[in-house]
């Protein structure tokens, strides 16, 4: 069954660094997210992607976070320069496409994030 | 509370019983998802319902939908201890046009031990 896969598992950084987390969506979904949980949090909405272009984005989403589709397959999100409060477990998900009334998202296994 | 409260926080059952997990939300919404997560991994999307949808079952799993009461309930049927897990829902408030375009809102979750 198709799976949304995520690079690295764990990536540990420290405190002003870049960082890209991967993502490969499921090979035929159209729309993309990027999602995060702090420990013991919620998970929250960080960014939706289509089309190339970011379609919405939360407050969260600042302008130290970005993202990219840079070929047919990978979907990247970039933190520019990581702050303490960055740590957390970010999840990639992926739907097919937005119906009306219909989004099932499928997430990836997550990244966890440790900024020192 | 916020969008996508779940109750309980924590419910603690044998196996063999039934679990019935309550989410309620305050906005309109396209659909309500409800989500899987084992400790420290990925969310594993279980089952979609429409607002236009009451009730919807996958296997062993039934969810209902009550749009003016503003509220969803998730219950699993006979109960093993692999269901152990955090379970969570997430709304889709989709944009003015009705479609749907990503930006799930998470609830707090309810943590599920099923005890052999």
């Amino acid at each position: 069954e198709p799976e949304v896969t995520q690079t690295p598992s764990h990536q540990v950084t420290q405190m002003g660094q870049e960082v890209i987390l991967r993502c490969v969506p499921i090979s035929n979904h159209l729309y993309f997210y990027w999602y995060r949980q702090i420990l013991g949090q919620k998970v929250e909405f960080l960014v939706s992607f289509y089309n190339n272009e970011i379609s919405e984005k939360s407050e969260i989403f600042d302008d130290q976070f970005s993202v990219e589709r840079p070929d047919g397959s990978n979907f990247t999100l970039k933190i520019r320069s990581t702050k303490l409060e960055d740590s957390a477990m970010y999840f990639c998900a992926s739907s097919e496409r937005p119906y009306r009334g219909d989004n099932e998202q499928f997430f990836g296994p997550g990244t966890r994030l440790t900024v020192l | 509370s916020q969008q996508g409260e779940e109750d309980p926080q924590a419910l603690s059952i044998q196996e063999g019983e039934n679990a019935t997990m309550n989410c309620s939300y305050k906005t309109s919404i396209n659909n309500l998802q409800w989500y899987r997560q084992n400790s420290g991994r990925g969310l594993v999307h279980l089952i979609l319902i429409r607002s236009n949808e009451r009730e919807k079952h996958s296997g062993r799993l039934r969810v209902t939908l009550d749009t003016s009461k503003k509220s969803s309930s998730l219950l699993i049927t006979a109960s093993r201890a692999a269901d152990t897990a955090s379970y969570f829902c997430a709304t889709d408030r989709g944009n003015a046009g009705g479609t749907s375009y990503g930006k799930l809102t998470f609830g707090q979750g309810t943590i599920l031990t099923v005890h052999p």
